[in-house]
């Protein structure tokens, strides 16, 4: 049973132009939300986070946006840069441990 | 600044073998996290550690063993390794709130 779950498994994105990448989860007492950015042969590094106690956090050209009702989260990029272009991963808390879901591919074209 | 380091990179096992993948933070985190990210999955927990001698199961600990006697490691151990574990073995440390994970560390049993 798949907690966290990306549906989009890539997203092409002109460069300049706005990239959104969703995540849905089920469990409603997930409390924190976290998104990382991979690329290939590396770890995973943090980007941007948001409490449940929020709706919205903005980090310079990065903003995620929680809606607890839906169960979802979007994360914003804009404006979207090549350098951008890896795999994102949404994971969601609720205690010490971590879910993560699949991931999406961003390609930024150039 | 080394912040989360894993021995080895890469490492080809037979089935049957044993081995244990190195982890090692120097930044003083109490929790400290073992995943493995399959080819097109996300990652999945197989062991977590809030603190020098307390460990816990994640997702799928099954075939893993760990151990926590010093803050900065965290080694997870292979025993009869089997190919369903050839998979990138990510550690991480952190909080509740962030991560930092370590550059992985390429595992094939054959």
């Amino acid at each position: 049973d798949q907690q966290v779950k990306q549906n989009s498994p890539s997203l092409s994105v002109q460069e300049g132009r706005i990239s959104i990448l969703n995540c849905d989860y089920t469990n409603s007492m997930f409390d924190y939300f976290l998104w990382y950015k991979k690329y290939p042969a590396e770890g995973p590094t943090f980007l941007i986070s948001i409490s449940s106690i929020k709706d919205k956090n903005e980090d310079g050209r990065f903003t995620v946006f929680l809606n607890k009702s839906a169960k979802h989260l979007s994360l914003h990029i804009v404006p979207s840069q090549p350098g951008d272009s890896a795999v994102y991963f949404c994971a969601a808390s609720g205690t010490y441990k971590y879910i993560f879901g699949t991931g999406t591919r961003l390609k930024v074209l150039a | 600044n080394a912040g989360v380091t894993q021995t080895p990179k890469f490492r080809i096992l037979k089935i049957g073998q044993s081995m244990t993948l190195q982890c090692t933070q120097d930044m003083n985190h109490n929790y400290m996290y073992w995943y493995r990210q399959d080819p097109g999955m996300g990652l999945k927990l197989i062991y977590y550690s809030v603190g020098a001698g307390i460990t816990d199961k994640g997702e799928v600990p099954n075939g893993y063993n760990v151990s926590r006697s010093t803050t900065e490691d965290f080694p997870l151990r292979l025993e009869l390794a089997a190919p369903s574990q050839t998979s990138v073995y990510f550690c991480a440390s952190g909080s509740q709130y962030e991560q930092y994970f370590g550059p992985g560390t390429r595992l094939t049993v054959t």
